[in-house]
């Protein structure tokens, strides 16, 4: 299997711009999650899907952010507008029902 | 009170030393536990899971879990530079949240 997928890697936009991020997780895995990561909060969790069902996006900072899972084999992160205090790797990470989540590469986001 | 606290370091040891990183959590109901390494610029790597108490040996890591305390460690011997890393602690809380540490930063020093 080719991991869990991440596009794009890097993402360099202007303020007020939509940014879209992709994420492809492990065939089979129930469980979807977007991350963020900065230095200052460390890795946390924006919001989780089981079976392509949104369990708990308690950890999205506001209504500029939105995510979606069409399917079992795509997922969405959707900000709009973008802000500098956006800025941040966001990742994607895919687990199977009780067990341990497996991270994909990480988008990198800077918004100007 | 943070679901999962850990000594951000950072923590140095001489190569060839044990490293010893801890984490203490907040659910008591929480079942899996989980160290992660994420080497810098790079996404968070599995290196060892625990689901009961006691020791739990992989090759130079033992992860150490007493739930009476609420307590993980994770213990490196023989250090080497590679291990150079930040180290995550994660905890599955009983709704299957994930919920990681700020990690603790460990330089291996040859």
């Amino acid at each position: 299997d080719a991991g869990v997928i991440q596009s794009p890697r890097h993402e360099v936009t202007e303020m007020g711009q939509e940014v879209t991020l992709r994420c492809k997780p492990i065939s089979g895995h129930d469980y979807l999650f977007w991350y963020r990561q900065t230095m200052m909060r460390g890795l946390e969790l924006l919001i989780y899907f089981n079976n392509n069902v949104p369990i708990d996006d308690s950890g999205m900072p506001e209504d500029r952010f939105s995510a979606k899972m069409p399917n079992a084999s795509f997922s969405t992160l959707k900000i709009q507008p973008s802000e500098p205090r956006d800025s941040a790797v966001y990742f994607c990470a895919s687990s199977p029902l009780r067990h341990t989540q497996y991270f994909g590469p990480g988008t990198r986001l800077t918004v100007l | 009170q943070k679901e999962v606290e850990q000594n951000s370091g950072p923590l140095s040891v001489p190569e060839g030393a044990i490293a010893s990183l801890n984490c203490t959590y907040s659910d008591r109901g929480s079942q899996s536990f989980f160290w992660y390494r994420q080497y810098s610029g790079k996404s968070p790597e599995l290196i060892m899971s625990i689901y009961s108490n006691g020791d739990k040996e992989d090759g130079r890591f033992t992860a150490q879990l007493n739930k009476a305390s609420q307590y993980v460690s994770l213990l490196i011997r023989d250090s080497q530079p590679s291990d150079s890393a930040t180290y995550l602690c994660a905890v599955r809380a009983p709704g299957n949240q994930f919920y990681f540490g700020t990690g603790t930063s460990l330089t291996v020093i040859p």
